[in-house]
């Protein structure tokens, strides 16, 4: 079946601490994107790539960064320098621009 | 700016029907997608609107007014396991997706 995996399921880190989080598709999707879903608010866009080797900062990059060396793989790095970084990550793919998000199953990253 | 606004909380009752409305602005409009979302799981994509009219897929259906900015998602024949959020989310001109921050539904027998 394809599909979209992130692991951990759930990470717990010490504040100072950079961590990555893994995702993973076998849909053979160009588009994968990295979201932040906090209480209250709309999934708000990290980063997105379109195409492997390239990518895009979202609306709330700064303390994270990312890589794209292969068509499957989009691992997201929270950085020490991410004030707030205890939140629900989403990472997603998509087909074309205007077709509907896969998602994964979520990271729940607590820093403390 | 851009943004979309969608109730915050809904209650209804098993067998009936429910309503969830969402008013968007953006710089442009390429689509407005709806999304069912069970607590601590990914995000499940519903539907898909860019014309005018009311889509019908089983027992939800989705409507859209692009001269409104408003689009509403009817859930008929409500099950217990559709108590969720659902988030509403317009694709701008640049094919970025605005999300608002979601409808909790909430199921009563």
């Amino acid at each position: 079946d394809g599909g979209i995996t992130q692991s951990p399921k759930y990470l717990f880190r010490k504040e100072g601490q950079n961590v990555t989080l893994s995702c993973e598709q076998n849909l053979n999707h160009d588009a994968m994107y990295w979201y932040r879903q906090d209480p209250g608010q709309g999934l708000r866009l990290i980063y997105y790539s379109q195409i492997v080797n390239d990518f895009q900062k979202g609306d709330i990059a700064e303390g994270y960064s990312v890589s794209r060396e292969k068509k499957e793989s989009f691992p997201l790095t929270v950085t020490s320098a991410q004030k707030n970084p205890t939140a629900f990550y989403l990472c997603a793919s998509s087909s074309t621009e205007n077709s509907p998000l896969h998602f994964g199953n979520g990271t729940r990253l607590t820093v403390t | 700016g851009q943004n979309i606004d969608q109730p915050t909380e809904m209650t209804a009752t098993e067998g009936a029907i429910v309503q969830i409305n969402c008013t968007y602005q953006t710089s442009g409009f390429n689509g407005l997608f709806w999304y069912q979302q069970h607590a601590g799981e990914a995000p499940t994509f519903l539907s898909y609107n860019v014309l005018d009219g009311l889509e019908e897929k089983g027992r939800f259906s989705s409507f859209l007014s692009r001269s409104k900015g408003y689009s509403y998602l009817l859930l008929k024949e409500l099950q217990m396991k559709d108590s969720a959020s659902y988030l509403c989310a317009a694709m701008d001109s640049n094919y970025q997706l605005i999300w608002g921050a979601g409808t909790k539904l909430i199921i009563k027998p």
